[in-house]
């Protein structure tokens, strides 16, 4: 799986938008870009993957850039509860293999 | 759906004893299960591979006879620490695979004290 870059931490306004960097300069053409986040002491929660096309759920959004060497995860109005860890994590869709965590970004959402 | 239930939340042992974690898939079949192991203000790391009907493959340092899992079913995999240490005070999280359509669920961890 390739390697991927984090800031350790942002800050963030609540109400703003949180926009969260992830490098993976070594990422393969079949290689996806999945965000979790982990907020403290619970489980991983998965948010929202893509190939190259950027996405949105309900939770957020993936911005891909052209050359998918970089992505941003964007919170579009950020609340307390949305800080968090965020993990980005590169890898093959379909492989049976573990999912392997960085250190992500510590997101703090201030009052 | 996609539930993964991770019981107990957390526990509280004394050294020398054991320490049973259940990880249990609610509305899916799992035959690939993770478990991942998480100290203060650190990331998770992988410790073993969970396959059913299969033995456990570990990450390098785990112990086998330490950490004993067992995956007898599509739907539960459990991870026994065995004669417990301080150390192996913890925050364990299992994960399981939705193959059928492909994603990662988590538990909500287990955090282990060992006193």
């Amino acid at each position: 799986d390739a390697k991927t870059t984090q800031p350790p931490s942002m800050d963030c306004a609540e109400g703003r938008a949180a926009n969260l960097p992830c490098n993976h300069s070594t990422i393969s053409g079949n290689e996806y870009v999945y965000w979790y986040r982990q907020i403290h002491s619970q489980g991983p929660q998965y948010i929202i993957h893509g190939l190259k096309n950027n996405e949105t759920n309900e939770m957020a959004s993936l911005i891909i850039t052209e050359d998918r060497k970089s992505s941003t995860l964007i919170l579009p109005h950020a609340t307390l509860r949305d800080t968090a860890v965020y993990y980005c994590i590169v890898r093959v869709s379909g492989s049976a293999r573990q999912l392997t965590f960085g250190s992500g970004t510590q997101l703090t959402v201030l009052p | 759906g996609a539930v993964v239930s991770q019981h107990p939340s957390r526990v509280i042992c004394k050294s020398g004893t054991s320490v049973k974690i259940e990880c249990r898939s609610l509305d899916f079949q799992a035959t690939t299960m993770f478990w991942y192991r998480q100290f203060p203000k650190k990331s998770l790391m992988l410790m073993a591979t969970s396959n059913e009907g299969s033995k456990a493959t570990y990450e390098q340092g785990v112990e086998k006879d330490k950490f004993l899992i067992n995956h007898a079913s599509l739907t539960l995999s459990t991870l026994t620490v065995t004669s417990a240490h301080p150390e192996d005070s913890s925050f364990y999280i299992c994960s399981a695979l939705r193959q059928e359509a492909w994603g990662y669920t988590f538990g909500s961890g287990t955090r282990l004290t060992v006193v």
